[in-house]
């Protein structure tokens, strides 16, 4: 069964400063992988997606992201965090095939600290 | 123009009561989803239908019922409400391209 294992439950970091949120997955083939934003009261907003082709992929609000096959992982960066970054990010995988379910990370809450 | 939409935003509710949450999406999406986020901010797929045909069915009890009449829509209705139940569901579409687009939510309080 497919799953997604985001270690960092909350991080920290200053306006201004990099950012990086881990994901690691699991799946038996290669997945379409997503990172999804959540500011509070809101729904989720996708920040970008991997499907195949150039393992670095850039989204929304200046984020990007890296496949990395033999580390199962799609890790999240930002070169400069802005105060309004400050959310909860998801990682999620899901699998090809219509009956596939778009399986969910536990989340990282970020703060950004003036 | 939204593209995902769910009404209402807020239900608070009594215990033992019977509500229903509508989705509507104007994507032209084939599949649509409910998902339930708990209070740890957990998200869990409930349903997925396609086509108004229901292909992921989770195990979710079945005081739930989900009800597609067309492509566009995708509502709930929960029979019975417990205080377990309090959360915020989420309705969602996707196309062929399988990336999911989400609306704002609900947010269920059973008292």
């Amino acid at each position: 069964a497919q799953s997604v294992t985001q270690p960092d439950i909350h991080i920290t970091v200053s306006e201004g400063a990099s950012l990086e949120l881990r994901c690691n997955y699991s799946y038996g083939a290669t997945p379409y992988l997503f990172w999804y934003v959540q500011s509070p009261g809101q729904g989720l907003q996708l920040l970008l997606k991997y499907f195949s082709g150039d393992t670095l992929v850039q989204g929304i609000k200046g984020f990007e992201a890296e496949f990395k096959r033999s580390q199962s992982s799609f890790n999240l960066r930002k070169p400069s965090v802005h105060w309004s970054d400050a959310a909860e990010y998801f990682c999620a995988v899901v699998g090809t095939g219509t009956a596939s379910k778009l399986t969910f990370g536990t989340g990282t809450r970020l703060q950004v600290t003036l | 123009d939204t593209a995902v939409s769910q009404t209402p935003k807020y239900l608070v509710t009594q215990m033992g009561n019977d509500k229903s949450i509508k989705c509507e999406q104007n994507l032209g999406h084939d599949t649509m989803y409910w998902y339930k986020q708990d209070s740890k901010k957990f998200l869990k797929i409930m349903f997925s239908y396609n086509n108004k045909e229901l292909i992921i069915n989770e195990t979710v009890p079945n005081r739930f019922s989900p009800k597609s009449p067309d492509k566009a829509h995708l509502n709930l209705h929960i029979n019975s409400l417990e205080l377990g139940d309090s959360a915020v569901y989420f309705c969602a579409s996707s196309h062929v391209d399988r990336v999911s687009y989400f609306g704002p939510g609900t947010r269920l309080l059973v008292l």
